[in-house]
């Protein structure tokens, strides 16, 4: 079946610094979600690309659709202890397959102060 | 606005016996979702549910787990009999629609089986 594969599984980064995580599928995807979970939280939604190519901002959050639709990442700027948490990229398929979100399996980000 | 609400949080069990996980969507939302997510993992779709047709459950363990969305609008998802390996939190999520805009989780249900 169809799979999301993220990395890196792990990313300690100091205060301050940046981070990054990518998402890639074997197959095009219709869109990408983006959604964080806080420690014993559960996901709450961040962001949908749609569009081959699309970019988009939310304050130090950037992110991006790769051109053939089949790849995102995620990049935050210097960041701060309120970003700690893991980070799904989730894909949504057009025809066969399951018709929900497919989840990756995260990065989790720790920061040092 | 609510948000998705699930009861209960958490739940204790031994395995063999039955459990079930209640689930009320945002008003209005048609689309509704169970997942899985074992710990350290991303959630996994068990079944999905267009108003109170099931569209998509190739994902949900059929001889032990059922599902049902009488009306439309509540969802129960239950487990029977419960085994070591069920032990996760189940994830109820809901959609305006399939397409897209982002899902709606609620806190889910922490499930352990001893």
């Amino acid at each position: 079946g169809q799979q999301v594969m993220q990395i890196p599984q792990y990313q300690h980064v100091q205060e301050g610094e940046d981070f990054t995580t990518y998402c890639n599928s074997s197959t095009t995807l219709s869109n990408i979600q983006w959604y964080k979970q806080r420690p014993g939280g559960h996901p709450v939604f961040l962001i949908q690309l749609v569009k081959s190519g699309e970019v988009k901002k939310q304050k130090r959050l950037t992110f991006q659709f790769g051109e053939a639709k089949k790849n995102s990442s995620l990049h935050i700027t210097a960041t701060q202890t309120t970003d700690v948490g893991t980070y799904f990229c989730a894909g949504l398929y057009s025809g066969g397959g399951a018709d929900g979100l497919t989840f990756g399996k995260g990065t989790h980000l720790i920061i040092q102060p | 606005e609510a948000g998705v609400v699930q009861s209960p949080r958490y739940k204790i069990i031994e395995k063999k016996q039955p459990v079930a996980f209640w689930c009320n969507p945002i008003s209005g939302h048609n689309t509704l979702y169970w997942y899985r997510q074992n710990l350290g993992q991303g959630p996994e779709l068990l079944i999905r549910y267009e108003n109170e047709e099931a569209v998509d459950d190739s994902q949900l363990p059929k001889d032990r787990f059922s599902a049902e969305r009488l009306k439309g609008v509540d969802s129960t998802l239950k487990i029977q009999p419960a085994e070591l390996g069920d032990s996760a939190v189940y994830l109820c999520a809901s959609s305006p629609n399939r397409q897209g805009g982002g899902y709606t989780f609620g806190s889910g249900t922490r499930l352990t089986v001893v």
